[in-house]
């Protein structure tokens, strides 16, 4: 079966230092990978998704970035944090084959920059 | 324009009513969506997927769809205080850009 991991669970950083968040997928090759932001009380925002190794799509611009460097590994960074940056940020993986394939997420980080 | 949209409640329902979530959209393409249920402080969980007009029912779950409309609903029958959640909306497509949520209270 499939699963996904995503570290860590939860994170304290001050704002101006730098952020790097790893998500790995088990059981499943070449999937669709994903990461969103969830800001307090709203909506999940699309940061970023992959169809392949190397291949990265901004949805947002901002001072995010999202690297890809194995197929079932999706890190996201950023050099300097922002206070704006506070939120829960989920990664996902779904199918790559086939029409209708749901997102399944990981557990979630939350970070709060300070 | 939002390419989903919901009313973000809170939609407060007493235990054993119905709870009726519904869900725009703006893109004529999108063919099927999909619906998460999200409790608070946790990841969201898949709990239904329509792709054609009509009904479709799981358990206490029935999600519809009007492409003509333009929107989807959720219908929780017998709702339980277990189902207190945020429930989202997204069409299945490989972006899957959500809607910002229903917050559903159940009274027991």
């Amino acid at each position: 079966s499939q699963t996904i991991h995503q570290w860590p669970a939860t994170l304290v950083q001050p704002v101006g230092s730098p952020l790097s968040l790893e998500c790995t997928v088990e059981g499943t090759s070449n999937p669709n990978l994903y990461w969103y932001r969830q800001a307090a009380g709203r909506g999940l925002q699309l940061l970023f998704y992959s169809v392949g190794i190397g291949q990265i799509s901004s949805e947002v611009p901002q001072n995010l970035s999202a690297s890809r460097p194995q197929d079932r590994q999706f890190i996201l960074s950023s050099k300097k944090l922002l206070l704006s940056d506070s939120g829960f940020y989920l990664c996902a993986w779904s199918e790559s084959q086939g029409l209708f394939s749901p997102l399944h997420f990981g557990n979630g980080t939350r970070l709060t920059v300070t | 324009q939002k390419e989903v949209e919901q009313n973000s409640g809170p939609l407060s329902v007493p235990e054993g009513a119905i709870a009726s979530l519904n869900c725009t959209y703006s893109d004529r393409g999108s063919q099927s969506f999909f619906w998460y249920r999200q409790y608070s402080g946790k990841s969201p969980e898949l709990i239904m997927f329509i792709y054609s007009n009509g009904d479709k029912e799981d358990g206490r779950f029935t999600a519809q769809l009007n492409k003509a409309s333009q929107y989807v609903s959720l219908l929780i029958r017998d709702s339980q205080p277990s189902d207190s959640a945020t429930y989202l909306c997204a069409p299945a497509d490989y972006k899957l850009s959500f809607g910002a949520g229903t917050t559903v209270t159940v009274r027991a």
